[in-house]
């Protein structure tokens, strides 16, 4: 079955750092892979995802994600953070039913 | 802009109550999703519909029931709300052309607190 793990439910980074949010998947076939972001009182709304095209993908607000098959891993990365990035991320995978499986989040604290 | 809108943004029942929470996309979208968001667990899919009368089980069926009559609106409800039904729940809808692909857009959720 397909499945996503993120590490760290809460990470906090300074402003102007690198934001690295972590997420493992697992799949018995080729994976499609998505970030999702909830800003506060929001629903959630497509940062990017993989499709097996590029394993390199951009996505808006400078967020981006690659596809590490040997590591099983789909990271997000931001060189530098901004305070406006808090929020809550997701990531998540398409299984064989055609369903998208969600990790359980990771929050993202920007501190001044 | 795809729009996804639910009724309410925040909803108090008391135990035993029918309650129906509403959705309504404008975009044509064939799909329709409803999952519920609780802290530490994630999103959870309820149900979903790939067609209008069309409805399959999530992972957490129980206690819901669905209603799809026309392709822009999708209801979900629960028949005797119980207290650990409190929850976030959020609508979803894409397009409907590569599932597996697809993004899914989402209303901004509506609160549910069963008293």
């Amino acid at each position: 079955a397909q499945s996503v793990t993120q590490l760290g439910s809460h990470v906090s980074v300074s402003e102007g750092a690198l934001v690295l949010l972590r997420c493992n998947y697992s799949s018995s076939v080729p994976p499609y892979l998505f970030w999702y972001v909830q800003y506060p009182n929001q629903g959630l709304q497509l940062l990017l995802k993989y499709t097996s095209a590029a394993t390199l993908v951009k996505g808006i607000n400078g967020f981006e994600a690659e596809f590490k098959k040997s590591e099983t891993s789909f990271h997000l990365t931001k060189p530098s953070a901004h305070m406006s990035d808090a929020a809550e991320y997701f990531c998540a995978v398409s299984d064989l039913k055609d369903k998208i499986i969600f990790g359980k989040g990771t929050r993202l604290h920007i501190l001044p | 802009d795809v729009k996804v809108t639910q009724s309410s943004r925040y909803l108090v029942k008391r135990t035993g109550e029918k309650v129906f929470l509403e959705c309504v996309q404008d975009m044509d979208h064939e799909n329709m999703f409803w999952y519920r968001q609780d802290p530490g667990l994630g999103l959870r899919l309820i149900y979903f519909s790939y067609d209008v009368k069309m409805k399959e089980k999530g992972d957490i069926p129980e206690g819901y029931s669905v209603s799809r009559e026309k392709k822009e609106r999708f209801s979900l409800i629960l028949e005797s709300a119980s207290t650990n039904q409190t929850s976030m729940y959020l609508c979803a809808s894409s397009f409907g052309l590569a599932v597996r692909t697809d993004t899914q857009y989402f209303g901004p959720g509506t609160r549910l607190t069963v008293l």
